[in-house]
């Protein structure tokens, strides 16, 4: 384990559920991340916030919204998914978001949206 | 914009042989670092070894190593006496050095590793 901690680990949602994904670090890191990991896909960058602050929103659509209360947490609600939201969501952390930090990985959320 | 292919979705290797798996980039930028993450099934994603483009000399970690051709932007994984626990999907990243860029990920490749 590398610290970084998701729940819950598979998730099934109708189009109409809202639901919240959830992850934690014990690193002491100030930077955290979401990645979205499709089939046969590129890992896509969701968000990346740094000190709570959000500084990347990746073109994702408004029915994906995270939060962020303090450095070691970070949310990813979800409401009105589409069934081509299914994927592997993926929770990363870093000291802070420059580039040569290592990124340190949760296990995902396995998303699957009827 | 930067891009990252894996050419290969698939390999494999016999126990203690070893592998190479092969990455190549596309970038204008002359300052960056390039990551190998290692994704076993069901299990978090790690990072196996970093190289930054300014260093001439291959980044190694005990049996893994790169071959980086920074002219050729090819950065290629090889993994040497191969172990059943080396299964998984092998990512390469590219990132720029400057400012806080987003990695930039390949599709990967599975590597399946046979007893």
């Amino acid at each position: 384990e590398t610290g970084v901690t998701q729940t819950p680990r598979h998730l099934v949602m109708g189009m109409t559920n809202k639901k919240s994904l959830k992850c934690e670090q014990h690193l002491g890191h100030n930077a955290m991340y979401w990645y979205k990991q499709s089939a046969k896909k590129p890992l896509e960058l969701m968000f990346v916030y740094n000190f709570k602050e959000q500084t990347e929103n990746n073109s994702v659509p408004s029915r994906f919204s995270p939060e962020c209360p303090n450095s070691s947490h970070l949310f990813l609600h979800l409401h009105t998914l589409q069934p081509e939201d299914s994927a592997l969501y993926l929770c990363a952390s870093s000291l802070d978001p420059s580039s040569y930090n290592e990124q340190f990985f949760g296990p995902g959320t396995r998303l699957t949206v009827l | 914009a930067q891009t990252v292919t894996q050419s290969q979705p698939e390999m494999s290797v016999q126990e203690a042989e070893t592998v190479t798996l092969s990455c190549t980039y596309d970038t204008s930028e002359s300052d960056y670092y390039l990551f190998w993450y290692k994704q076993p099934p069901s299990r978090q994603m790690i990072l196996v070894i970093r190289q930054e483009a300014y260093k001439q000399q291959n980044a190694t970690e005990n049996r893994f190593s790169v071959n980086f051709q920074k002219a050729a932007k090819s950065f290629s994984l090889k993994i040497s006496d191969s172990q059943l626990g080396d299964a998984a999907m092998y990512f390469c990243a590219y990132r720029s050095r400057s400012g806080n860029t987003p990695l930039v990920f390949g599709k990967g490749t599975r590597l399946s590793v046979i007893a």
